[in-house]
């Protein structure tokens, strides 16, 4: 089955460590994103990458980064900058990066939950 | 700032009701709609989408109501039933998609 998965479903980390959340396509599709999602306010972008070695900032990316080595792979990094990484993580893909094209439907994983103690 | 805000947040609904969110946007390069449903614990899936260039799209029992020039546009559920019950995001993109605050719907037996 074709789709995106996410892990590890849930983490706990420390304050001060990173946490790399990792993001899996089989989909081929081209473009990847990370959302993250808080109560009240929606799914945020924190970046997306709309071809290998290609990424870029969305309007949250203080405190992430993230890497574009693999078509199929979009690993997130939360580092110890990120003043409040407590939140629902959530990556995305589509065919390509322009969602223009009407048949550009974003499919979503199931998402990480971090939780910082 | 969010550059797709959606209202309201949330929102409870009898048993084929008609409950109908609504979402407002600025940026004029924006030029796909789509609304995504998402339930407890899952990723959002995509409900269905509208371009600038119409003004209604049904889906069945959904239908996206688009008004250009005062930049807004708005999900109505007809006949709404318990399994709708789920959380609704409109989004906006011309290229990486921004989205709304969410609305959480309640549809009660």
């Amino acid at each position: 089955d074709g789709g995106i998965t996410q892990s590890p479903k849930y983490l706990f980390r420390k304050e001060g460590q990173n946490v790399t959340l990792s993001c899996e396509q089989n989909l081929n599709h081209d473009a990847m994103y990370w959302y993250r999602q808080d109560p009240g306010q929606g799914l945020r972008l924190i970046y997306y990458s709309q071809i290998v070695n290609d990424f870029q900032k969305g309007d949250i990316a203080e405190g992430y980064s993230v890497s574009r080595e693999k078509k199929e792979s979009f690993p997130l990094t939360v580092t110890s900058a990120q003043k409040n990484p407590t939140a629902f993580y959530l990556c995305a893909s589509s065919i390509d990066g322009s969602w223009s094209s009407g048949a550009n439907v974003l499919t979503f994983g199931a998402g990480s939950r971090l939780t910082v103690l | 700032q969010q550059q797709v805000k959606q209202s309201p947040q949330s929102l409870i609904v009898q048993k084929g009701g008609i409950p109908i969110i609504n979402c407002a946007y600025e940026n004029t390069a924006f030029d796909y709609f789509p609304w995504y449903q998402q339930f407890p614990g899952k990723g959002p899936a995509l409900l269905i989408a509208i371009r600038p260039d119409v003004s209604e799209k049904k889906e069945g029992r959904f239908t996206i109501s688009f008004n250009k020039s005062a930049k807004q546009f708005s999900l109505h559920i007809m006949d709404s039933q318990p399994g709708d019950s789920a959380t609704y995001f409109c989004a906006a993109s011309s290229r990486a998609g921004r989205f709304g605050a969410g609305t959480r719907l309640t549809v009660k037996p």
